[in-house]
Order: C-alpha cells, then structure tokens, then sequence
C-alpha cells in the first residue's frame, strides 16, 4: 500500500522555467512532510520541509505548498538550473502519539534541467 | 562539520553469508535509522535507535537487526542474505526520536548480493 505517491516518474524542464514537482498521500496521520533530492550513487540531501499546521515554505529557489484537504503536496523550484537535475523524493512523517521517526517516501520523480 | 558518514561504500557478498554496516550520525544527533532502497523505489523505513533502544522496526525479516553504540554510532547486521537484500542501505540522523525535524542521510553502502 503506497503511502505516499509520486506519480510523475519524470519530468524536463528548460533551464530558466519552473519546475513543479507533485506528492500525494493517503495517510491523514502525516503531519510533517520533507522533500529529498539525489544524485546517482549518493545518498539523500535534505531540501525542506513544511508542518501540517502551514500551507506554504520557502527557502531560497525552493517553495513547498501543502494542500491538507487534497493531501497533496508540491515542490516549486524557481528558477531552475541543470544543477537541479536529480531524482526529487517526497517523505512524510506521522508525529503525533508516536515514539519514533519512521519517514515514509514516494518512489521519486527524475527532474531533468535542460540548458 | 561531518555529515553522516557510512562504511563501506560498496560490498559484495555470497548468499547465505552475513553483512555489518556501520553508521556514524551527525555530531549532536541522537537518533539513527536505517532504510533500504532498492533500484526504482524510495527507501524504506528499517530500524530507528533513540539512546541505544529501538524506537522503530519496518515490515523487515528478523534477519536483519541493528544497535547503537554509546557514542550514538550505529551498526546494521544481516543474516543469511539473500540475492533479493542487494540494495542501497542508507542511515540517517537526527536529533530528536520523534520526527517535526529533519533528518539527514548519509552517502549509503551498496550492498551486491551474488
């Protein structure tokens, strides 16, 4: 049972565009959600993050929306370079009443910057 | 400052023969946990260790356990493996056991099973 979907396997971009990266989940128990970039034979570098309780997160080129009533989230890259080329994972978390950190990842989507 | 650093890189190893991977977390950082990746999915949620105890267990066969050391350094252990354990095995760190934070991965150790 898929969790957290990313539907879009890929996706290309021109260098200069936005890039919008879409996230689905199904779990009303996520309330912390994280985006992941990776380069091949890296691990994951941490990109940001957006509470339940916010609808928008900013931080540089990088936006995050969530929808909580859609359970859907996006990642706004603006503008985009070649650099951003790389598989883009959305995670999420469900904190309250836990004791541990488990993330729950989508299976990614492979954003390509074109010059 | 370092990041999360994992050893080895890459290891290959016979089936039915037993893996240790080892994870050292950011400095500061309390809690590791360990996921799997396998080609085409995302990771997926293994073990967490808060304070030396396991805070967290994925849907994984008990061949695979882990443990943290008082210096919050973690080693992953895999029994009797099997063609279907070569994966991506990746750690991560943060500073609290529950998540409202980030957590921080480390390069990861690709594990061939032959």
């Amino acid at each position: 049972d898929q969790q957290v979907k990313q539907n879009s396997p890929s996706l290309s971009v021109q260098e200069g565009r936005i890039s919008i990266l879409n996230c689905d989940y199904t779990n009303s128990m996520f309330d912390y959600f994280l985006w992941y970039k990776k380069y091949p034979a890296e691990g994951p570098t941490f990109l940001i993050s957006i509470s339940s309780i916010k609808d928008k997160n900013e931080d540089g080129r990088f936006t995050v929306f969530l929808n909580k009533s859609a359970k859907h989230l996006s990642l706004h890259i603006v503008p985009s370079q070649p650099g951003d080329s790389a598989v883009y994972f959305c995670a999420a978390s469900a904190n309250s009443g836990g004791s541990n950190y488990k993330l729950t990842f989508g299976k990614g989507t492979l954003l390509t910057v074109n010059p | 400052d370092a990041g999360v650093t994992q050893s080895p890189t890459h290891l290959i190893k016979t089936r039915g023969q037993h893996v240790t991977l080892r994870c050292s977390p950011i400095s500061g950082h309390k809690s590791v946990s360990w996921y799997q990746q396998v080609l085409g999915q995302g990771p997926q949620f293994i073990f967490q260790y808060y304070e030396k105890e396991e805070r967290g267990r994925g849907n994984f066969p008990d061949r695979f356990s882990a443990r943290q050391f008082p210096n919050y350094s973690s080693e992953l252990n895999v029994n009797a493996l099997l063609l279907g354990d070569s994966a991506l095995y990746l750690c991560a760190s943060s500073f609290w056991s529950k998540g409202g934070t980030e957590a921080f991965f480390g390069q990861g150790t690709r594990l061939t099973v032959v």
